[in-house]
């Protein structure tokens, strides 16, 4: 399978521990994004990467959270303290930046990793 | 503020009919805009781009217009099948030159046998 991959696809955890994601973007692909989706709302943006430079951060990307990308490769997401609103479903997805106008931007998105703190 | 607004209600329709979806946006000025299919659980599939200088882009069975005056595009989908049952969101970027989109929050489409 040659999309993008996410894991863990579930995590359940307890209030104020700490967790990470992983996400394995397609090969080719030097742009990677975080989006989070909560149930009945559509993917809030988060961070976004290109190559190994983190290049935007939204406003939801509390201290709490931090995103790396060390190698231009795969990324986590770690978020610290978890707190019940934390609960959603993390979404990566990826895109290529190779030759393409500046205007296009086609994003291809992973399963997700569905978080529930308890 | 920036607002992008789908209809939240669910659409149901009857196999075999056009379905279409509507997206609103305020105080935007795209450069394109996108509609992704999102299936329950899953994350979301690119389905088709369109430019602010195109009115109409077409993929089978699938028909998406672009309105910069209205600020509104509008997603179609001919002969419709149940299988076409999922959430369908819309999404463009805040402004020229940003990667990251802003998604509404979608329409759940319905397609009755």
């Amino acid at each position: 399978d040659t999309g993008v991959s996410q894991d863990p696809r579930h995590k359940i955890t307890k209030r104020g521990q700490n967790v990470t994601f992983r996400c394995d973007p397609i090969s080719e692909h030097n742009r990677l994004y975080w989006y989070r989706q909560t149930l009945g709302q559509g993917p809030e943006f988060l961070t976004y990467f290109q190559n190994e430079a983190q290049l935007e951060k939204s406003r939801l990307l509390s201290d709490r959270f931090s995103a790396e990308r060390p190698k231009g490769s795969f990324s986590t997401l770690e978020i610290q303290r978890t707190e019940q609103g934390d609960s959603a479903m993390y979404l990566c997805a990826s895109s290529t930046g190779l030759s393409t106008p500046i205007s296009y931007n086609e994003q291809f998105f992973g399963p997700g990793t569905r978080l529930t703190v308890l | 503020s920036q607002k992008i607004e789908q209809n939240s209600e669910a659409l149901n329709i009857q196999e075999g009919k056009t379905a279409t979806l509507t997206c609103n946006y305020t105080n935007y000025s795209p450069a394109y805009l996108q509609w992704y299919r999102q299936d329950p659980g899953r994350g979301p599939v690119f389905l088709l781009l369109i430019r602010e200088n195109e009115k109409e882009k077409r993929k089978e069975r699938l028909k998406v217009t672009f309105d910069t005056t209205l600020k509104q595009s509008l997603f179609h989908i001919t002969a419709s099948q149940p299988a076409d049952s999922a959430t369908y969101l819309c999404a463009l970027v805040k402004d020229t030159g940003r990667r990251a989109l802003t998604f509404g929050s979608g329409t759940r489409l319905q397609v009755q046998p």
